[in-house]
């Protein structure tokens, strides 16, 4: 089992629609990354988190510390939103950086 | 301007081959890392490095190999390539002195093709 899971796996939506990526991790953390990739391969850093909610644009990532879940939302949802979106965590106490998943989404025009 | 760098973008070699992947930073960064992206597009941390320390991924075979001439370089040298080494691997970095909270930049990728 992977310290981080991310849900769903992958995500096919209508453009506007509303969406909803998952992350849960079992170990103590200091922060928590959400990171864009697009089909090229280059990586974005989204959102760095320590507690609470943050907001940029349409997407919106809280995170629960107590419940060592972390949602990233789009609101409004468009096709150049399409990439797979990874959830990645750092280890309280040390650099390490542990990545999940990741989540493929499409957004349909 | 770039803030982390690789070349090259692409290599396509032969198994069996020695290559190398490099890596520079010009944000002035203390540490520097390599990742390795499988097929499902999961990324893999294969080594952090700093001026202190080397910390190695276990999982991570001996023929892959760090080398950093000065602290905005680390390169990634690859002996004796074989064909499950084909990936892209993700050079980065980040500032020591901001932890805990430690945002890492990544570099664009090399996607890697061992025939």
């Amino acid at each position: 089992k992977n310290e981080v899971e991310q849900s769903p796996q992958n995500l096919t939506a209508q453009e506007g629609e509303f969406i909803t990526i998952n992350c849960s991790y079992s170990v103590g953390i200091s922060a928590l990354h959400w990171l864009q990739q697009h089909p090229g391969g280059g990586i974005v850093s989204l959102f760095m988190l320590s507690s609470g909610k943050k907001k940029h644009g349409r997407l919106i990532a809280t995170i629960n510390i107590q419940e060592k879940h972390s949602s990233l939302h789009i609101t409004a949802s468009h096709p150049r939103d399409s990439a797979v979106y990874i959830c990645a965590v750092v280890e309280g106490g040390n650099e390490k950086l542990t990545f999940g998943t990741g989540t493929r989404l499409t957004i349909i025009p | 301007d770039t803030a982390v760098s690789q070349t090259p973008k692409y290599l396509v070699t032969q198994m069996g081959n020695d290559k190398s992947i490099k890596c520079e930073q010009n944000l002035g960064h203390d540490t520097m890392y390599w990742y390795k992206q499988d097929s499902k597009k999961f990324l893999k941390i294969m080594f952090s490095y700093n001026n202190k320390e080397l910390i190695i991924n276990e999982t991570v075979p001996n023929r892959f190999s760090p080398k950093s001439p000065d602290k905005a370089h680390l390169n990634l040298h690859i002996n004796s390539l074989e064909l499950g080494d084909s990936a892209v691997y993700f050079c980065a970095s980040s500032q020591d002195e901001l932890r805990p909270v430690i945002t890492q930049y990544f570099g664009p990728g090399t996607r890697l093709t061992v025939l």
